[in-house]
């Protein structure tokens, strides 16, 4: 079975700051991992994905994440915080073996105080 | 433009009323889910399907249906045995199976049903 840990349900990080979102993932066969961000009342657009290959992935609007297998973690990154970053951001974990469908951690809100 | 929609964006309903909710897409793409969506809790995964009339039960099934009749269309009904179904429900798709590149999920905007 897969699944994903997100830690910290709120994030607040003043603009200009650095954003930093844990995940932690568990799966016994090669994982792929995703960011997702989801403004209020819309759907998940993603910013990121990790397949296969290097393991720094760059995304939209500035983030990155990097797919670290010893620590079964994605975290994701930004470096310096904007207003329009306010947002719930998810992440989610997919396998060969779970034909694929994508399991999602609870979610981490993130606030941007001026 | 390629995309998902879902449809109505609101929904309101009288307890013990079946209601359906639409979810059309034009991405071409095999597989398409249900999830909802609960504050704090994420997204659960209710029924998916990989190709056209045939689906699969999700996480929390129990009191909602679905049918795919052509590959676009996946349309779910919130059933009166669903007994907390208030809620935002989310549509995805992919290109299903089949290797790291297809992996990938795209969403609709997103019906907010709420039951009264």
């Amino acid at each position: 079975a897969q699944s994903v840990t997100q830690l910290g349900s709120h994030v607040s990080v003043s603009e200009g700051a650095l954003v930093l979102l844990r995940c932690n993932y568990s799966s016994s066969v090669p994982p792929y991992l995703f960011w997702y961000v989801q403004y209020p009342n819309q759907g998940l657009q993603l910013l990121l994905k990790y397949t296969t290959g290097a393991t720094l992935v760059k995304g939209i609007n500035g983030f990155e994440a990097e797919f670290k297998k010893s620590e079964t973690s994605f975290h994701l990154t930004k470096p310096s915080a904007h207003m329009s970053d306010a947002a719930e951001y998810f992440c989610a974990v997919t396998t060969s073996s779970n034909d694929y469908k994508l399991s999602f951690g609870a979610g981490t809100t993130v606030t941007v105080r001026a | 433009d390629g995309g998902i929609t879902q449809s109505p964006k609101y929904l309101f309903r009288k307890e013990g009323q079946n209601v359906t909710l639409s979810c059309e897409q034009n991405l071409n793409h095999d597989a398409m889910y249900w999830y909802r969506q609960d504050p704090g809790q994420g997204l659960r995964l209710i029924y998916y399907s990989q190709i056209v009339n045939d689906f699969q039960k999700g996480d929390i099934a129990e009191g909602y249906s679905v049918s795919r009749e052509k590959k676009e269309s996946f349309p779910l009904t919130v059933t009166s045995a669903q007994k907390n179904p208030t809620a935002f429900y989310l549509c995805a798709s992919s290109m299903g199976s089949g290797g790291a590149g297809n992996t990938e999920a795209f969403f609709g905007q997103g019906t907010r049903l709420t039951v009264v």
